[in-house]
C-alpha cells in the first residue's frame, strides 16, 4: 500500500471560502501531481512538481495554486471557491529517478455549495 | 505522448479471462505502454508497463504486438474486484513525464 495521504476526505463548504487540501506522502518522492476528476470523466492534471519549490501547471487550467515547501508535502489551495471547483481532487507522487509505478492518494471529494 | 484507443465498455464472466485492448498506432519507438485500473473513484491504481517485450506479473499479463501498434491486458481469472475502469497509457522516459489519462475502459465482471 501506498504512503499517501490526502486531507480531508470530504468537503462541503459555501461558496467564496478558501481551503487548502493536504496531501503528504512518506516515501521521499520528488515528483507529485494533482488530478481533478468529475465524477465518471476521465482525470486531469492540474499541478505539478519535480521538487522543492517547483511547481508547474497541468494540462487543465485551474483556478487553484499550489506550492512545495517541503518534499513530503504538495497542498492546493482555492483562494475562492465556487460550486464550479465541486469535484473530486487525487494526489499523486513518483521518484524522479524513474521508478515506474505512479502512486495515487485516496482523493478529497469536494462540494461547493 | 501518442494518443491510445479503447472501448468504452467491456463485460466479463467471473473467473474468465478478460481481454482489454488498446490501440496506439502512433506509439514511438521510446514510448512504453502502461496500464492503470481506477476502482469507483479510489486513486488509480498501476497495474504493468512494458516496451516491446510482453510481460507479466501477479496481477496480469501484457501482450504487445510486434509493431507496438496495439496491445492487449490479460487478467487471467477475471473476479468481482477487477471490476474498474482500465487506462491504457502511452508514455516517453517514465520518470520525467506526468501520467496523462484518457476515458479508458469500464470492465464490468459479472457474476
Amino acid at each position: 500500500e501506498a504512503d499517501i495521504y490526502q486531507t480531508p476526505r470530504y468537503l462541503v463548504i459555501g461558496t467564496g471560502k478558501k481551503i487548502t487540501l493536504e496531501c503528504s506522502q512518506t516515501m521521499g518522492h520528488d515528483k507529485m501531481y494533482w488530478y481533478q476528476q468529475d465524477p465518471g470523466m476521465e482525470l486531469h492534471l492540474i499541478h505539478y512538481s519535480y521538487g522543492v519549490n517547483s511547481t508547474e501547471k497541468g494540462d487543465l487550467s485551474s483556478e487553484s495554486t499550489v506550492s512545495r515547501i517541503r518534499t513530503e508535502h504538495f497542498p492546493l489551495t482555492l483562494e475562492s471557491a465556487r460550486p464550479s471547483h465541486t469535484s473530486q481532487y487525487l494526489c499523486a507522487s513518483h521518484h524522479l529517478a524513474g521508478e515506474d509505478e505512479q502512486f495515487f492518494g485516496p482523493g478529497t471529494r469536494l462540494t461547493v455549495l | 505522448d501518442a494518443k491510445t484507443t479503447q472501448p468504452t465498455s467491456m463485460d466479463c464472466a467471473e473467473g474468465r479471462a478478460a481481454n482489454l485492448p488498446c490501440n496506439h498506432s502512433t506509439i514511438s519507438g521510446n514510448e512504453y505502454v502502461y496500464w492503470y485500473r481506477q476502482i469507483h473513484s479510489q486513486g488509480p491504481q498501476y497495474i504493468i508497463h512494458g516496451l516491446k517485450n510482453n510481460e507479466t506479473n501477479e496481477m496480469a499479463s501484457l501482450i504487445i504486438t510486434e509493431d507496438r501498434k496495439s496491445s492487449t491486458l490479460i487478467l487471467p481469472h477475471a473476479t468481482l474486484r477487477d471490476t474498474a475502469v482500465y487506462y491504457c497509457i502511452v508514455r516517453v522516459d517514465p520518470g520525467n513525464t506526468p501520467l496523462v489519462f484518457g476515458k479508458g475502459t469500464r470492465l464490468s465482471v459479472i457474476a
